[in-house]
């Protein structure tokens, strides 16, 4: 079975400052990795995600993550907090294409001015 | 643009009233998804479609049921909705050609059960 763990349920920096969102998976085989944004009253946005090849990969509104097989990690940065990064942030995994996501219980990321 | 519609965006029903939410596709997708959402919580899979196959989540309640008469549509009916069934419902798409593994989600429905 297929779990996510996010560390820290709120993330609170100042505006430009660094966004480190943390993620850790669980998988028994070679997971498929995604960060998902969600503003209020919205869908879930994708942000990023890594199947295969390079593990850095860059998504929209300047995040990337990087993909660490040892440590099972796929922790989300951004080097400049803007206040539109306000949100909440999932991070899932499958075990291929076809099987359903398994999402994290999120972090609510607060930038302050 | 190729897109993900709920409709609609805000439901009131009464507590053992049974309700209808929709999700249409643009995207020519052959899965469809719908999750329940629950406030400060992560999305939980009700159950999704490869086409016309249906696959149910072992933890769905009964009072979930749904519907996809064709490609883009597809529909989650509430037969007799509870307090506990108050909750964002998420519908998503995913093709299975290439970029497969993404999920494309609609803006959701905000379902209040008075």
């Amino acid at each position: 079975a297929q779990s996510v763990t996010q560390l820290g349920s709120h993330v609170s920096v100042s505006e430009g400052a660094l966004v480190l969102l943390r993620c850790n998976y669980s998988s028994s085989v070679p997971p498929y990795l995604f960060w998902y944004v969600q503003y209020p009253n919205q869908g879930l946005q994708l942000l990023l995600k890594y199947t295969t090849g390079a593990t850095l990969v860059k998504g929209i509104n300047g995040f990337e993550a990087e993909f660490k097989k040892s440590e099972t990690s796929f922790h989300l940065t951004k080097p400049s907090a803007h206040m539109s990064d306000a949100a909440e942030y999932f991070c899932a995994v499958s075990s291929t294409g076809n099987t359903p996501l398994v999402f994290g219980k999120g972090t609510r990321l607060s930038v302050i001015a | 643009d190729a897109m993900v519609i709920q409709n609609p965006r805000y439901q009131v029903t009464q507590f053992g009233k049974p309700v209808t939410l929709s999700c249409s596709q643009t995207l020519n997708h052959n899965v469809m998804y719908w999750y329940q959402q629950k406030s400060s919580q992560a999305p939980k899979l009700l159950f999704h479609y490869y086409d016309k196959d249906f696959n149910n989540e072992a933890d769905t309640p009964d009072n979930f049921q749904s519907r996809r008469p064709n490609t883009s549509f597809c529909f989650l009916d509430i037969r007799s909705p509870g307090l506990g069934d108050a909750a964002m419902y998420l519908c998503a798409t995913r093709s299975e050609g290439g970029g497969a593994e993404t999920q494309y989600f609609g803006p959701g429905t905000r379902l209040l059960v008075l």
